[in-house]
């Protein structure tokens, strides 16, 4: 069955530091793959998303993520995180041809200090 | 706000009764979900709808929950009898066709005493 890991629950950063949270799938065949986050008080919104095309998005806010058909990974990445992207992060996929369903990652609590 | 809209926000109820959440998608998106989110979980695909049909049903989904979007445009959930472990948060999503960008709701916590 279609699964969705993120490996990191909860990362910890300071501002201007690096910032990558993996995420990978199991599903053989053509997906699509988002990145949805979740700040404080408000609604999931989209960061980014892949579809076809070049394996690097980028995303919102500086975000980008890259996609890595060999590794079934989708890896979110900002060079410089701020505090106000402290927030939690959720990858998705959306098995094309198998389930037509969207499955979501556990999500990775991302907490950036000033 | 046009954005996606849930009602009630919040919903206490006892064991065994039913209940039923509200959906108001934005206007011109053809596609609803509903989802379900726990503690410490992210969103557990529940169902969707195309317009009024409903395409896809999880198979996770016990006979209890039913949806409907008889006019293609807001969507109710019904759970019946419900039980604890139904406590959580119910979220929706619409969308303008396929599986593009969804746009949640805020969802309602549900509480199952």
């Amino acid at each position: 069955a279609q699964s969705v890991s993120q490996h990191n629950h909860h990362v910890i950063l300071s501002e201007a530091a690096s910032l990558e949270l993996g995420c990978n799938y199991s599903y053989g065949g053509t997906v699509n793959l988002f990145w949805y986050v979740q700040y404080p008080g408000q609604h999931l919104q989209l960061l980014l998303k892949y579809f076809s095309g070049d394996p690097l998005v980028k995303g919102i806010k500086g975000f980008e993520a890259e996609f890595i058909k060999s590794k079934f990974s989708f890896n979110l990445r900002k060079p410089s995180v701020q505090w106000s992207d402290t927030a939690e992060y959720f990858c998705a996929v959306n098995a094309v041809s198998d389930n037509n369903d969207m499955r979501f990652g556990a999500g990775t609590r991302l907490t950036v200090k000033p | 706000d046009t954005g996606v809209s849930q009602n009630p926000r919040h919903k206490i109820t006892k064991r065994g009764q039913n209940v039923t959440f509200r959906c108001d998608p934005i206007s011109e998106h053809n596609r609803l979900y509903w989802y379900r989110q726990t503690l410490g979980q992210g969103p557990e695909f529940l169902t969707y709808f195309q317009n009024e049909a409903q395409l896809e049903k999880s198979r996770l989904l016990s006979d209890r929950f039913s949806a409907e979007r008889p006019k293609g445009s807001f969507s109710t959930l019904e759970i019946q009898r419900t039980e604890q472990g139904d406590s959580a948060m119910y979220l929706c999503a619409s969308s303008l066709g396929g599986w593009e960008t969804q746009y949640f709701g805020p969802g309602t916590r549900l509480l199952v005493l």
